[in-house]
């Protein structure tokens, strides 16, 4: 089954510094990569999502790139707030299951 | 967008009851529904896999007959924690895909058995 790796576990930056979070994946038939932030006691909610026919996506401060060569993909936020402060999940699937596999998320502490 | 609608938020119940959880779908068809498990700080488990009209797909090491999940419409999907025990207690969060918004999760139960 797929295995998806995420790094690092534990991430803290200043407020306005950029953030990076890493993911791997061993499944080459993976092909959806969906992003969640999850605050503290609520459900995750999808900020970004990238499909294997791109390599990357941008929405506003959020982009996520994908080698699909290497396996692996990657969210970055930039000017981050103290509002960014979650956990992040990077998950990925194939088409033909929809069944997720997720990371095991990203503890990001953006101090002010 | 996908609602899917989780209830109950919070639930408290002695050890050796049952619990039933819900999730309903509000503006589209989920013809399948998963079931996740989060322990404080931990990733989302999947427990088992429901589809409409059929049995549902379990995780290894989950058992079956101890959560049981009943998907009788394309709507609404159900887990039910049989015999309670402390070491239940957890958050339980369930999520639907979708072709349009990927997968969407309900609020999630946040679980006690004392």
């Amino acid at each position: 089954g797929e295995n998806v790796e995420q790094h690092p576990s534990t991430l803290s930056v200043q407020e306005g510094d950029s953030a990076v979070i890493k993911c791997t994946y061993s499944d080459s038939a993976s092909n959806y990569f969906p992003w969640y932030k999850q605050e503290l006691g609520k459900r995750p909610q999808l900020i970004i999502d990238i499909r294997s026919n791109v390599g990357e996506k941008k929405d506003q401060r959020i982009a996520v790139t994908l080698n699909k060569t290497a396996k692996h993909f990657s969210l970055h936020i930039t000017e981050t707030q103290p509002e960014d402060s979650a956990v992040y999940f990077c998950a990925a699937s194939s088409g033909g299951s929809y069944i997720p596999t997720f990371g095991r998320g990203t503890s990001l502490i953006v101090h002010p | 967008g996908a609602v899917v609608s989780q209830h109950p938020s919070w639930v408290i119940c002695k050890s050796g009851t049952s619990v039933k959880i819900e999730c309903r779908s509000l503006d589209f068809q989920a013809t399948t529904m998963f079931w996740y498990r989060q322990f404080p700080k931990q990733s989302l488990m999947l427990m088992a896999t429901s589809n409409e009209g059929s049995k549902a797909t379990y995780e290894q090491g989950v058992e079956k007959d101890k959560f049981l999940i009943n998907h009788a419409s394309l709507t609404l999907s159900t887990l039910t924690v049989t015999s309670a025990h402390p070491e239940d207690s957890s958050f339980y969060i369930c999520s639907a895909p979708s072709r349009t918004y990927g997968y969407t999760f309900g609020s999630g139960t946040r679980l006690t058995v004392v």
